[in-house]
């Protein structure tokens, strides 16, 4: 059973552009998690998320930010008009149920 | 709304010796979950603990949920520098009906031969 996979690994985006983050969760998880790591600070909840709902996106910036779940395919966390504060690791997790969190490898965006 | 603190922030070891990472919440949780990540990687679930007073031990780590349900630790006995990385806390709010896990700022703990 592959873990949770995220691409890219690395992502490098100019100021103004669209970043594009993707998320596989594990086979059988229903439930996707974003969080935000800034350089030694700890995880922010960014949005929680299930097959085509939005449940919870209470840690996500109002603008430029967004995330789904479709139906079919990964999980995609977007940032549209990036700025240099949007640098950080973005890590999605995965889970059957609303407890656990399986970890995915992280983005680290960068942003120039 | 919830808050998740550890004390220390670092911790510097030296190889063989012990220490302790505690983790302290704001309000009462209905269980909590720590998580290591070494450098560069992603945090990886270290266990889980629900019952108040619990203690859990994985070989060289013990782990402690507290009476009150609002703190708990880890500590690491002979410490290896295998045992390097950041270790975080994430608490699960007793009252919050989804699942939203708090995530303390970590101890970052370095390891000297």
């Amino acid at each position: 059973n592959a873990g949770v996979m995220q691409n890219p690994r690395h992502l490098v985006r100019r100021r103004g552009q669209e970043a594009r983050l993707r998320c596989s969760p594990m086979k059988g998880h229903s439930h996707v998690y974003w969080y935000r790591q800034l350089p030694e600070e700890g995880l922010k909840f960014m949005v929680y998320l299930q097959k085509e709902n939005i449940i919870d996106e209470s840690g996500m910036p109002k603008e430029r930010f967004s995330a789904e779940f479709p139906k079919e395919g990964p999980s995609i966390l977007r940032i549209q008009q990036v700025v240099r504060g949007d640098s950080a690791a973005y890590f999605c997790a995965s889970s059957p149920t609303p407890q656990g969190r399986y970890f995915g490898p992280g983005t680290r965006l960068t942003v120039t | 709304g919830q808050q998740v603190m550890q004390i220390p922030q670092y911790q510097h070891v030296q190889e063989g010796e012990d220490f302790t990472t505690y983790c302290n919440s704001s309000t009462t949780l209905s269980n909590i979950q720590w998580y290591k990540q070494r450098p560069g990687g992603h945090p990886v679930f270290l266990i889980q603990l629900v019952k108040s007073g619990e203690v859990k031990k994985q070989k060289r780590l013990t782990f402690q949920f507290g009476e009150a349900k609002k703190n708990s630790s880890l500590h690491i006995t002979a410490t290896q520098t295998t045992d390097v990385g950041t270790y975080f806390c994430a608490g699960l709010e007793a009252t919050d009906s989804w699942g939203k896990l708090q995530f303390g700022a970590g101890t970052q703990v370095v390891v000297t031969p």
